[in-house]
């Protein structure tokens, strides 16, 4: 089955600096990836998504993330953080049921960045 | 604002009662799908349903139904409630899950409603 995890439960930074929160992966065949974030009282928001090609991929918000085969890994970043960013985020990956085709996604347990002024 | 909305926002009900939850998927989307979010358990796929029939099952309880109506709104059903229910229960949809293989859709979520069992 597919799966992710990711290690940190919490990841703290302070404004201005760059921030990292990781993500690895165990899947058979190719990935499909995401990430998703979560502000208080709010649902889950897309990001971005690893589908195929390049292995840094943009998204919302100045965030991008970082594919890397050999590591199983994809870790999400951004250059410069922001107090705003300050949520729960969530990475997942597509899980295909063979019979149907239909697509569900996996999730991580999340991991809640705090962006300190 | 994803599109999708789920209502109500918060609902707090005891013990053995039973509640509904409603999901209105995003213009155009025909998949809805059901997720659980509580703090032990994380973020689960309950269920997903499709132009309106079910399509895949996760760890849903027997307890738990749902259906997918022809306006492709969808109804979560939870009864016999324990206090294990307690939970953030989200909706997303999506354009056409059963795309060509290689084409992967995003979901997009509601913002969930947040169940209080008592």
């Amino acid at each position: 089955a597919q799966s992710v995890a990711q290690p940190e439960d919490q990841v703290n930074v302070a404004e201005g600096n760059p921030l990292t929160v990781k993500c690895t992966y165990s899947v058979s065949g190719n990935p499909y990836l995401f990430w998703y974030v979560q502000y208080p009282n709010r649902g889950l928001q897309f990001l971005l998504k690893y589908i195929t090609g390049d292995n840094l991929v943009k998204g919302s918000y100045g965030f991008e993330a970082e594919f890397n085969k050999s590591q199983t890994s994809f870790h999400l970043k951004k250059p410069s953080a922001l107090v705003s960013d300050s949520a729960l985020y969530f990475c997942a990956v597509r899980d295909v049921w063979r019979t149907t085709g239909f697509q569900k996604l996996v999730f991580g347990t999340g991991t809640r960045l705090l962006v300190s002024p | 604002d994803s599109g999708v909305t789920q209502t109500p926002k918060h609902l707090i009900t005891a013990t053995g009662q039973r509640v509904t939850l409603r999901c209105s998927p995003r213009s155009g989307d025909l998949s809805v799908y059901w997720y659980q979010q509580s703090l032990d358990q994380g973020l689960q796929f309950l269920i997903q349903y499709y132009n309106g029939e079910e399509r895949a099952k996760g760890n849903i309880l027997e307890r738990f139904s749902a259906q997918q109506f022809p306006d492709l709104h969808s109804e979560l059903n939870l009864s016999s409630l324990e206090l294990g229910d307690s939970a953030l229960y989200f909706c997303a949809s999506s354009p056409n899950p059963g795309a060509p293989q290689g084409v992967s859709r995003e979901q997009y979520f509601g913002p969930g409603t947040r169940l209080t069992v008592t």
